[in-house]
C-alpha cells in the first residue's frame, strides 16, 4: 500500500487567494483526520470523517476553512481566503477502528502551507 | 479540558547516553496512550500504544511504560538515528470514533 497520500507538498500563495489541500486515504480506512501543525501549537485536530461524513469539526479555526470527502478515496481542506496566520504543515491521517483498540493513525507526509 | 504535556521540549544526548522522556496526561476515559516518532518533513510514524497502567511495551533501543498519569519513553543506549521528535499522544472515549490528542513532543538530537 502506498500509505496516506496528500498533494501539494509545499504550497505559496498570497493572502487573500483560495488554497486547497488534498489527500487520499489507505484503502479500507474508514476514518480520515485533517491535523494542523505549528511550532507554537503543535498538531492540532481540524476535523474528521467516518465513512465520508464529518463526525467533529469543532477543531477548524474559522468559516475560512472547510472539508469535505465525496468518496472512500479522496479528501480536501480548503481556505478561502487565506491569512499568514494559516501558514502552518497540514497532515491527514487516516485508519480504521473497529472499537478494539491499537487503532493507530497512519499520516501522509503533510502539505507544507506559506501564506505571503 | 484532556491535557498531554511532554518533557522536556528539547533533549541532547551523546551516543550511549540512555535517558528518558516523559508525557504527562489529564483526560477523563483513557482508552489508549500512542507513542510516535517524527522525522523532518514527514508525517508521525506509529511506534507503540499502550492501554493500562503497568503496561510495557518494546522496540530496539526503545520501552515505553504507562502509569495512571504519566508515560515514559526509555531510551537505550541511543544512536544517531534516533534523533527525532516523539510525540505522544492520547486518545479518550469508550466507542469507535475517538480521535487523538497530541503532546508538543520532545525533540531528541544524538550525537556520535
Amino acid at each position: 500500500d502506498a500509505g496516506v497520500i496528500q498533494s501539494p507538498r509545499h504550497e505559496v500563495t498570497e493572502m487573500g487567494q483560495e488554497v486547497t489541500l488534498r489527500c487520499k486515504p489507505i484503502s479500507g480506512h474508514d476514518y480520515l483526520f485533517w491535523y494542523r501543525q505549528t511550532m507554537m501549537r503543535g498538531l492540532e485536530l481540524l476535523i474528521y470523517f467516518n465513512n465520508n461524513v464529518p463526525i467533529d469539526d469543532s477543531g477548524m479555526p474559522e468559516d475560512r476553512f472547510s472539508a469535505k470527502m465525496p468518496n472512500a478515496s479522496f479528501s480536501t481542506l480548503k481556505i478561502q481566503p487565506s491569512e499568514p496566520r494559516d501558514s502552518a504543515v497540514y497532515f491527514c491521517a487516516s485508519n480504521h477502528q473497529t472499537g478494539g483498540g491499537n487503532e493507530k493513525l497512519f499520516f501522509g507526509s503533510g502539505t507544507q502551507l506559506s501564506v505571503l | 479540558e484532556d491535557q498531554v504535556t511532554q518533557s522536556p521540549e528539547a533533549l541532547r544526548l551523546q551516543e550511549g547516553e540512555s535517558s528518558s522522556l516523559n508525557c504527562s496526561y489529564t483526560v477523563s476515559g483513557l482508552r489508549g496512550l500512542f507513542w510516535y516518532r517524527q522525522d523532518p518533513g514527514k508525517g508521525p510514524e506509529f511506534l507503540f500504544t499502550l492501554y493500562s497502567a503497568g503496561e510495557e511495551k518494546e522496540k530496539e533501543r526503545l520501552k515505553a511504560t504507562l502509569t495512571k498519569k504519566e508515560s515514559f519513553l526509555h531510551i537505550t543506549a541511543p544512536k544517531p538515528e534516533d534523533s527525532a521528535t516523539y510525540l505522544c499522544a492520547v486518545q479518550v472515549g469508550k466507542t469507535s470514533g475517538s480521535r487523538l490528542t497530541f503532546g508538543e513532543g520532545t525533540q531528541l538530537t544524538v550525537n556520535p
